[in-house]
């Protein structure tokens, strides 16, 4: 069965504080993995795609990167606007579903 | 484009009754899905639509949850004999067609938080 856990469950920075989130993954077949960042109340927002081990994407003060275990989102320089919970989901076999994992929730103190 | 569009924002129940939630994705997306989330957990997936078929389902998806899709359009997801386990944030969300290996992914709606007491 394919699993996604996240690392830490929450994490509290100062802003400017560097720091990086982790996505585990067990899937057989690897087609894709998605960062996502959710605000309260609302649906998770699309930030990166990942396809293979290797690669990496950045937008803004985020870097999502990617090797066959795990996956990364680097966060450089916070600000409070970056606090959300951010989530990671991977594409696996045939299906056309995601699997997300259980999300981290980051807070950025001004 | 307005985004994805969910209806209602929230809904408030007694367990036994039966509720409908809609969802208008965005109009050129052929490729629909609808997701549960509980708090401090990601969503869950529910079940895919392409155009108006429904082609996957989750095990998750007792015989109490139906959804449709007519026409391809806007897609509605009932719960009879609601349940407070039902109790949860439904999410849709669209997409068209990945081109190549170039896909940005879902694009998800607000949600409709389901209380049920």
């Amino acid at each position: 069965e394919d699993q996604v856990t996240q690392s830490p469950e929450a994490l509290r920075l100062q802003e400017g504080e560097s720091s990086s989130l982790n996505c585990s993954y067990t899937v057989s077949g690897l087609r894709g993995l998605f960062w996502y960042r959710q605000d309260p109340g609302k649906g998770p927002e699309f930030l990166f795609t990942l396809y293979s081990a290797g690669e990496e994407k950045e937008k803004e003060r985020l870097k999502a990167t990617l090797t066959k275990k795990e996956s990364f989102l680097h966060i450089t320089a916070p600000k409070p606007e970056d606090s959300a919970t951010y989530l990671c989901a991977v594409q696996a076999g045939y299906g056309q579903n995601f699997v997300f994992g259980p999300g981290t929730r980051l807070s950025v103190l001004p | 484009d307005t985004g994805v569009s969910q209806n209602p924002r929230h809904k408030i129940t007694k367990r036994g009754q039966n509720v409908t939630f809609r969802c208008d994705p965005i109009s050129e997306h052929n490729r629909l899905y609808w997701y549960r989330q509980t708090l401090g957990q990601g969503p869950e997936f529910l079940t895919y639509f392409q155009n108006e078929a429904q082609l996957e389902k989750s095990r998750l998806l007792s015989d109490r949850f139906s959804a449709e899709r007519p026409k391809g359009s806007f897609s509605t997801l009932e719960i009879q004999r609601t349940e407070q386990g039902d109790s949860a944030m439904y999410l849709c969300a669209s997409s068209s067609r990945p081109l190549d290996r170039v896909w940005y992914g879902y694009t998800f709606g607000s949600g409709t938080r389901l209380t049920v007491v």
